[in-house]
């Protein structure tokens, strides 16, 4: 069976330090695979898109950047965090290539900017 | 502005009522997805609808989809404390990148 891991659960970091969280998945190949933001009690923002390695779409002008440099394995990085970089990030994949299929989410990290 | 915008923002039951959740949405779509979210965790699939179809079944789960009026609904029925919840719909009007809702907060009290 496919799974997703996420770390870390949790992260508090100071401002203008970097940043860099994994996502990888097992047990599928060459997956599309997705980068989230969620504000509290919002929706998800989707920042980053790929579906294949080295091929990343940006949604959003943001502070942040994603990395694809392996097929199952997806990074989020910043260079200088920022006050409003906080928020709980998650990572999420679905089969590539097939329509109406759903995305399946690891559990996220809460990124806490001081 | 967000494609899938959900209603109520929050909903408040006793256990073993139905909770029913709304969702609107502005452009064609090939399928409409509900998702669950318990607090601090990710999201999880519950059910997928394509624009063919009108009602879909899962267990306690029921979606209905009018893609006239651009909108569906989630049913579920006898809750439990267990679905106290966040639940989100998703669209695909951009294929593989789904827009989601500001969801709805469920909670279910014993």
């Amino acid at each position: 069976s496919q799974t997703i891991h996420q770390w870390p659960a949790t992260l508090v970091q100071p401002v203008g330090s970097p940043l860099s969280l994994e996502c990888t998945v097992e047990g599928t190949s060459n997956p599309n695979l997705y980068w989230y933001r969620q504000a509290a009690g919002r929706g998800l923002q989707l920042l980053f898109y790929s579906v294949g390695i080295g091929q990343i779409s940006s949604e959003v002008p943001q502070n942040l950047s994603a990395s694809r440099p392996q097929d199952r394995q997806f990074i989020l990085s910043s260079k200088k965090l920022l006050l409003s970089d906080s928020g709980f990030y998650l990572c999420a994949w679905s089969k590539m290539g097939v329509s109406n299929q759903p995305q399946h989410f690891g559990d996220g990290t809460r990124l806490s900017i001081l | 502005s967000q494609q899938g915008e959900e209603d109520p923002q929050a909903l408040s039951i006793q256990e073993g009522e139905n909770a029913t959740m709304n969702c609107s949405y502005k452009t064609s779509i090939n399928n409409l997805q509900w998702y669950r979210q318990n607090s601090g965790r990710g999201l999880v699939h519950l059910i997928l609808i394509r624009s063919n179809e009108r009602e879909k079944h899962s267990g306690r789960l029921r979606v209905t989809l009018d893609t006239s009026k651009k909108s569906s609904s989630l049913l579920i029925t006898a809750s439990r404390a267990a679905d106290t919840a966040s639940y989100f719909c998703a669209t695909d009007a951009r294929g593989s990148r789904l827009t989601f809702g500001e969801g709805t907060q469920l909670t279910v009290n014993p």
